[in-house]
């Protein structure tokens, strides 16, 4: 069964800390990986996006990598700002098209 | 370029009555959504439209609810008769064919149902 798991749950840090956020998954036949921040009462948005051969990508001041060996990918955010405070859910994809969610890590930025 | 419209987005009702949805999807996006998301969960996947067939509906309590796609546009999703544990949101979501990579899914702002 195609699963997603997602730690944190939750997460609290302040603001300009860095922080990462971890994903683990076992779908299969792997075709990508999304991270999607979605903010309260809104719809997810995604961030990033990393297929097979890519162990990296960025997006302003946050990172993603991909070990598709271990299949485990990472978020990190650097020098965290008020509006980072969002859940993070993390989506894979199989060749099939169809996607598997985790359940997010929810994280707070404080002052 | 709109995004995907939802409404409305919020809906208060009482136990065994009845509700719909609605969602516009962003113009030429043939696959369509619809997700429920419990509080403090990711979306669960209710029903997937290619155009306006059904491609997955493994997931959708069919003995309460029911979504159409006519003209492979716009949705609707219904819940009839509500139970206390259908509070949620209800997310709908588009995107290009995923079967071709296209797998960047558009979310609407979501319809917070309360069943009292």
């Amino acid at each position: 069964k195609n699963q997603v798991e997602q730690s944190p749950q939750s997460l609290i840090i302040l603001e300009g800390k860095n922080c990462t956020l971890q994903c683990n998954y076992t779908v299969s036949p792997f075709s990508n990986l999304r991270w999607y921040k979605q903010d309260t009462g809104r719809g997810p948005v995604s961030l990033t996006i990393m297929t097979f051969s890519e162990n990296t990508k960025s997006n302003g001041r946050y990172t993603a990598t991909l070990d598709a060996d271990t299949k485990q990918s990472s978020l990190h955010i650097t020098a965290s700002q008020l509006s980072d405070s969002a859940s993070y859910i993390c989506v894979v994809s199989a060749y099939s098209g169809k996607s598997t969610f985790g359940d997010g890590t929810t994280l707070t930025v404080k002052p | 370029e709109a995004g995907v419209a939802q409404s409305p987005r919020y809906k208060i009702i009482e136990k065994r009555q009845s509700v719909a949805f609605w969602c516009n999807p962003i113009s030429g996006h043939a696959t369509l959504y619809w997700y429920q998301q419990i509080l403090g969960q990711g979306p669960k996947l209710l029903i997937q439209f290619q155009n306006n067939g059904v491609v997955d509906d493994s997931q959708l309590p069919k003995d309460r609810f029911s979504a159409e796609r006519l003209k492979g546009v716009d949705s609707t999703l219904k819940i009839q008769p509500a139970k206390l544990e259908d509070s949620a949101v209800y997310l709908c979501a588009s995107s290009l064919d995923p079967r071709e990579g296209y797998n960047e899914q558009f979310f609407g702002p979501g319809t917070r149902l309360t069943v009292l």
